[in-house]
């Protein structure tokens, strides 16, 4: 399974973009790349992903870099309700298992 | 509304004793998982089921068991054998196929404590 590397924690101000990266360097070529968020004392949720092409949905962006080697999600205008740690995961084509690393923990000042 | 449902969201047991958390979906999912987290840590894989009568072991299966005889059930036992079983356990669900494109859904968890 393909490692990942987060930064451990990061800082936004309110309704500034926020810009978390994922370095995912050993990850196959038919990986789909996952982010998932996780509020205090709740369970993951789905946030988005992508295979080559940055993708948009109503949360979020994520930007994959053409080596794929790296991604970054994006959030647009940081607003309380994201503090949480984003989580970054490589899933390959077969088997089902979803690995989460430690993520990085957003803090968001108001 | 769909959805996959954890109960209890507390759970307090003497040392010693087995405990079964409940996890309950009705999604349509082939795919189900239990998760372990303990705190300021990531979630580590404890069984996963691909189908109903089939799971595998997962990383941290160790003092753990599971059963699927229902598509919708996957309940999880933290037996007396599992030696620090304080922890937030997390269930999940996915559709299998999809070739890695398909996102997972989790329950919110429950917080057991053993004392």
């Amino acid at each position: 399974d393909a490692k990942t590397t987060q930064p451990n924690s990061m800082e936004s101000n309110e309704e500034e973009p926020v810009h978390l990266p994922c370095n995912h360097s050993t990850i196959s070529g038919t990986d789909y790349i996952h982010w998932y968020r996780q509020l205090p004392s709740q369970g993951p949720e789905y946030v988005i992903h992508g295979l080559t092409s940055n993708v948009n949905n109503r949360m979020a962006s994520l930007a994959i870099a053409e080596d794929r080697k790296s991604s970054t999600l994006i959030l647009h205008r940081a607003t309380l309700r994201d503090a949480a740690v984003y989580y970054c995961i490589p899933r390959p084509p077969t088997g089902n298992q979803f690995y989460f690393g430690t993520g990085t923990s957003l803090t968001v000042i108001p | 509304d769909g959805g996959i449902t954890q109960s209890p969201k507390y759970l307090f047991r003497k040392e010693g004793q087995n405990v079964t958390l409940s996890c309950e979906q009705n999604l349509n999912h082939d795919a189900m998982y239990w998760y372990r987290q303990d705190p300021g840590q990531g979630l580590r894989l404890i069984y996963y089921s691909q189908i109903v009568n089939d799971f595998q072991k997962g990383d941290i299966a160790e003092g753990y068991s599971v059963s699927r005889e229902k598509k919708e059930s996957f309940p999880l036992t933290v037996t007396s054998a599992q030696k620090n079983p304080t922890a937030f356990y997390l269930c999940a669900s996915s559709t299998t196929g999809g070739r890695g494109n398909t996102e997972a859904f989790f329950g919110q968890g429950t917080r057991l404590t053993v004392v």
